[in-house]
């Protein structure tokens, strides 16, 4: 199992331009989450999905586009980047039904915004 | 909302114990979780405890939970350089969905 893959590992942007942070799990995990780890402030929910065709906001929506259009893929759209949005992006995945519900996270986006 | 915080560094010497600490303010948290963030990588697991529990040990790691302070400690016993990482605390209270991490605490470990 290759677990949570992203891409790119590090991306460099203009303000106002768009791109899409990649997301896989190949663990059929029905529960997907999208992080922003900033200095001093941990790990923040940006949107999550609880399986294919459902998605919902978390703690920092604004300015971000999901979509879970099958259960393995959960892209992150930056609409038009600001520099409030450089950080290192974090996905994860866990299954909707375990007890414990341990979260598996990809090595993470670096995204710096100029 | 629920707030989960900690402080942001910690330093000891190899071979010495390793006190993470972590409050929260959700009374209603369910489980509570410390994930290892190992540099340039993502979370990892490494223990949680249930909110009906007190106290948890696996191998060198101890987790003491004191619900009424709303208190969390994580214990690393002969603490190695290879633990040095950034250790989140977590809590989930009701849905799966609703896990809130702490702001993280960096651990250097000198050797």
């Amino acid at each position: 199992n290759a677990g949570v893959t992203q891409t790119p590992k590090f991306q460099v942007l203009k303000t106002g331009q768009s791109m899409t942070l990649q997301c896989a799990q190949d663990m059929n995990h029905e529960y997907m989450s999208w992080y922003r780890q900033d200095p001093g402030m941990g790990l923040r929910l940006i949107h999550y999905s609880v399986g294919a065709g459902i998605t919902d906001q978390g703690e920092v929506p604004n300015g971000y586009n999901v979509s879970r259009s099958t259960t393995e893929d959960f892209p992150l759209r930056l609409l038009s980047a600001a520099p409030s949005q450089t950080s290192v992006y974090f996905c994860a995945s866990s299954y909707a039904d375990r007890v414990i519900n341990e979260q598996f996270f990809g090595p993470g986006t670096r995204l710096t915004v100029l | 909302g629920e707030d989960v915080e900690q402080s942001l560094f910690l330093s000891v010497r190899e071979g010495d114990s390793s006190v993470i600490n972590c409050t929260y303010t959700d009374s209603s948290s369910t489980y509570l979780y410390w994930y290892k963030q190992e540099p340039g990588a993502g979370l990892q697991l490494l223990t949680y405890i249930f909110s009906n529990m007190d106290m948890k040990q696996d191998q060198r790691l101890t987790v003491l939970l004191n619900k009424k302070d709303k208190h969390l400690s994580l214990r690393i016993a002969d603490t190695q350089t290879g633990d040095s990482a950034i250790y989140f605390c977590a809590e989930r209270a009701g849905g799966y969905q609703k896990v809130t991490f702490g702001t993280g605490t960096k651990l250097q470990v000198i050797p």
